[in-house]
């Protein structure tokens, strides 16, 4: 059974840094992965989905990397904002992770 | 538009009632899922189902039934509900198995 893990659980930076959440998963046989991110008490955002014949996926200032031979996805958020401040989740084949949440500071 | 909805929004009921949440999706998916958000946040998979039939059920207490009259449509049924059963649950509909997942709102159930 696939268990996905996230590095770091919680993430403090200061606006404009840019900044690398990690996601490993157990079995590398994926269909895809997908990175959401979870406002409290919100719902979840979709914000990429890497299939699993792909290596990456970008979406403005973010871009999220697919190493399946690792067991490895990482979300790079470039020049973060006040704004992105969330809890950003991993989905790897129905099985989710425990989530980071970010707090980024003005 | 909604493209997966659910309702209610918030349910508030007494131990031991049974109570049900409905999901519909009008994206013309394949897969519809059941998740459930505890207390500590984390979502973890209950059900599964791929046109009309039952894939996954991750030893979800019999008291959770889902129905699946439809394609789009998933809805969940909890038989003698217990303070255990409080959390948030999401409803999400995907193409096929190895489609992006699209997520509902999602229905905070409280059991007092």
């Amino acid at each position: 059974k696939q268990e996905v893990t996230q590095i770091p659980a919680a993430l403090s930076v200061p606006e404009g840094e840019n900044l690398v959440l990690n996601c490993s998963f157990t079995d590398s046989a994926i269909y895809n992965l997908q990175w959401f991110r979870q406002d409290p008490g919100k719902g979840l955002t979709s914000l990429l989905l890497i299939q699993s014949s792909q290596r990456e996926q970008t979406s403005g200032r973010l871009n999220a990397s697919l190493d399946k031979s690792s067991g490895r996805s990482t979300l790079y958020i470039a020049a973060s904002q006040p704004g992105d401040s969330a809890t950003y989740l991993c989905l790897c084949d129905m099985r989710f992770g425990a989530g980071t949440r970010l707090t980024v500071k003005p | 538009d909604t493209a997966v909805s659910q309702t209610p929004k918030y349910l508030v009921t007494q131990m031991g009632n049974d109570k049900s949440i409905k999901c519909e999706q009008n994206l013309g998916h394949d897969t519809m899922y059941w998740y459930k958000q505890d207390s500590k946040k984390f979502l973890k998979i209950m059900f599964s189902y791929n046109n009309k039939e039952l894939i996954i059920n991750e030893t979800v207490p019999n008291r959770f039934s889902p129905k699946s009259p439809d394609k789009a449509h998933l809805n969940l049924h909890i038989n003698s509900l217990e303070l255990g059963d409080s959390a948030v649950y999401f409803c999400a509909s995907s193409q096929d198995l190895v489609g992006a997942e699209f997520f509902g709102p999602g229905t905070r159930l409280t059991v007092l």
